[in-house]
């Protein structure tokens, strides 16, 4: 159980071009998920943190215009990188937070596989 | 300031051994402790959960430990298999938030 995927696993665009990614919890409703981004050998940083049906909270010094997030419903969430730059290359991870399994363990995220972009 | 530091930042050993990854915080007060295994090109996958309360939880070949006093974990990994080359994270929830302070993590490679 608590399986999150993302699609694309894997995607490269030209530079000016926009990217959705989508990362969906499979089997559980999530009010809440979130964003991260990973350079290489870096840890992962949160980018902006999404609840169903309201805004995203973003992070400082990331650029809400860029990053376009939705979270329509309960179980897909998904990130817009607008008008994409070679700097926005990076492994994009996104987790969403099944509350009904947390009990004891309070904030349990469940990590999807990444989304590997790649501007040209 | 929270911070999450881990030891050492890469290691490399031969496949059957042991070895201990650690992990030093400053997070004060958190509400839990994890350990991840993060393979390359995916995704971060849970080992071991603590609360502030728990000093040690075990998942087959790894045991995580926590010391609370002292403000540190350490993951100890037995008998090594090639597949536990990975980055390994340690993550602290600190309490009243839902954010995660990640580690610096240990990049660990096993050799036949």
């Amino acid at each position: 159980g608590a399986v999150v995927s993302q699609h694309p696993s894997r995607v490269i665009c030209k530079s000016g071009t926009s990217v959705k990614i989508e990362c969906r919890s499979l089997d559980f409703q999530a009010t809440t998920m979130f964003w991260y981004r990973q350079f290489p050998k870096k840890s992962l940083m949160l980018m902006a943190t999404s609840n169903e049906g309201s805004k995203a909270t973003y992070e400082q010094g990331v650029e809400k215009d860029k990053f376009l997030i939705n979270h329509a419903s309960l179980t897909l969430s998904t990130l817009t990188v607008t008008s994409a730059h070679p700097e926005d290359s990076s492994f994009y991870i996104c987790s969403a937070r099944d509350y009904e399994r947390e009990g004891l363990y309070y904030n349990e995220q469940f990590f999807g596989p990444g989304t590997r972009l790649t501007v040209l | 300031k929270n911070q999450v530091e881990q030891s050492p930042q890469s290691l490399i050993i031969l496949e059957g051994k042991n070895c201990t990854l650690q992990c030093n915080y400053t997070v004060s007060p958190f509400s839990n402790l994890r350990w991840y295994k993060q393979d390359t090109g995916r995704g971060p996958v849970s080992l071991t959960i603590m609360t502030f309360s728990e000093n040690t939880k075990s998942n087959g070949r790894y045991t995580a430990t926590l010391d609370a006093d002292t403000k540190q974990s350490s993951l100890h990994i037995t008998a090594s298999q090639l597949s536990d080359s990975a980055s390994y994270i340690c993550v602290v929830s600190p309490s009243g938030t839902y954010k995660y302070i990640f580690g610096t993590g240990t990049r660990l490679k096993v050799l036949a």
